[in-house]
């Protein structure tokens, strides 16, 4: 199984600002995908990062508010931008294959 | 649009006292039914992954089937180390990894 470590993991903001989330996994995959999962709540796909193209959005998410980079195929970024309180999540990165879906231990995030 | 609804939301068990987590669905075509543990402040932890109708699998004491609208999963004598809150989802499966919609989770208690 994949092992996929996150930085930071757990974080306290000011609304307005800006935090970036690292995802790292062991070994090369093509494609990586980043949840929320809002207090008391189960996981909502964000969006679909692959190495070298632009990250597919689901319905709800924006570019704007959380631009995704894909440098190489072991890492991936997730920035969450001009922050509210309702912002405040935890956000995991997964990777697969298909049959099998691993997920990162998460960064909680805290918004004031 | 796929959706997926678990109950019961909560199950307090004695230990040794089997039941069973229900998970149903609704998707224009089964690509994947997946079960989940998460402990709290953790990344989901990945069970079982079925595809179709009367498939069965098996962890110690969880055994996870599978109907054209319903999976279950079966808690055997279970113990207070399994008390967590288990979530399923359907995957749309990609070239590498699946993009899954989650169920609401059924948070498990298991007393001693």
């Amino acid at each position: 199984s994949a092992v996929i470590s996150q930085k930071p993991s757990r974080d306290i903001c000011q609304r307005g600002t800006s935090l970036t989330i690292q995802c790292q996994v062991d070994s090369q995959v093509t494609m990586m995908f980043w949840y929320r999962q809002q207090p008391g709540q189960s996981l909502t796909l964000i969006a679909t990062a692959n190495q070298g193209s632009e990250a597919t959005y689901e319905s709800g998410f924006v570019i704007d508010k959380f631009p995704i980079s894909r440098p190489n195929l072991t890492f991936s970024t997730l920035t969450v931008s001009n922050m509210s309180p309702e912002d405040s999540s935890i956000y995991l990165c997964s990777v697969g294959p298909s049959d099998t879906q691993y997920f990162g231990p998460g960064t909680r995030l805290t918004v004031l | 649009e796929d959706q997926v609804t678990q109950s019961p939301e909560a199950l307090r068990l004695q230990e040794g006292e089997s039941s069973s987590l229900n998970c149903s669905y609704t998707v224009s075509g089964l690509r994947g039914l997946f079960w989940y543990r998460q402990d709290p402040g953790k990344g989901p932890e990945f069970l079982f992954t079925l595809y179709s109708a009367g498939e069965e699998k098996e962890k110690e004491r969880l055994k996870a089937t599978l109907t054209k609208k319903e999976s279950f999963l079966h808690i055997t004598a279970p113990k207070p180390e399994d008390s967590a809150t288990y979530l399923c989802a359907v995957g749309v499966q990609e070239t590498s990894g699946s993009r899954l919609t989650f169920g609401e989770g059924t948070q498990l208690t298991v007393n001693p």
